[in-house]
């Protein structure tokens, strides 16, 4: 049960689009269809931004974007606010029906 | 509305054993598949365990394997987690969440209580 590879730190000015990878291998990201990001501010709860690779829930705002490939999976924000300033994880469902999250990519705006 | 609502936590000694409960209402708890997550102070978030919506299915994390033991009653709505055997390791604030899917267990959780802090010290 390796955490997913994901980079520490992303940054971008405000109106600008940046994406974080969230790297598995083919018994989770690259094999599963429930792939999962999460935004979490600290002190908070984490809030489900996108299920199911590409899916957005309602409440979600539609600046989130997910995508996969092979065993790569990523979230890509478009027009940067203040308040997407943040921790990110990604997560994703296993071949041994376990869950594992990324380590997690803090956010600067800018 | 989902409301999910963690107690149990506190300070205990290493070794000693915490029973967290996560009390939900808003949404048909008899439906959906539960998780436990847990994130320790300076890192990153850590799934624990999960139960399908009917108990049968239960799934845990290598760390916590044969100590930890989740649970649910659904005619109360709630979720469980026995912990024994505590270590200085599994101090961290506990999240109940909730699963998106009808009667699947996925990595997707649409509802997170607020947290309860375990302290593991002597």
């Amino acid at each position: 049960q390796s955490a997913l590879t994901q980079p520490a730190s992303v940054s971008g000015s405000p109106g600008q689009s940046i994406a974080i990878s969230c790297t598995g291998t083919n018994s989770d990201v690259g094999g599963s269809k429930y792939v999962s990001w999460y935004q979490h501010h600290p002190g908070k709860a984490p809030k489900l931004l996108i299920y199911e690779v590409t899916n957005r829930p309602s409440g979600a705002s539609n600046r989130f974007s997910g995508s996969k490939s092979d065993n790569t999976a990523s979230l890509t924000i478009s027009g940067l606010q203040a308040e997407d300033e943040a921790d990110y994880y990604c997560s994703s469902y296993t071949s041994s029906s376990t869950v594992v999250f990324g380590g997690g990519t803090k956010l600067t705006v800018l | 509305q989902v409301q999910l609502v963690e107690s149990g936590g506190g300070v205990v000694q290493p070794g000693r054993s915490l029973r967290l409960s996560c009390a939900a209402s808003g949404f048909s708890f008899s439906n959906y598949g539960m998780h436990w997550v847990r994130q320790a102070p300076g890192k990153g978030l850590e799934w624990v365990a999960d139960i399908s919506y009917d108990g049968r299915n239960k799934y845990y994390a290598d760390s916590v394997k044969g100590r930890f033991t989740i649970s649910r009653d659904n005619s109360k709505n709630t979720l469980y987690l026995q912990m024994n055997s505590l270590r200085a390791e599994d101090t961290a604030v506990y999240y109940c969440a909730k699963d998106w899917k009808w009667e699947v267990l996925t990595s997707g959780f649409d509802y997170w209580g607020q947290g309860t802090l375990v302290i593991v010290s002597s």
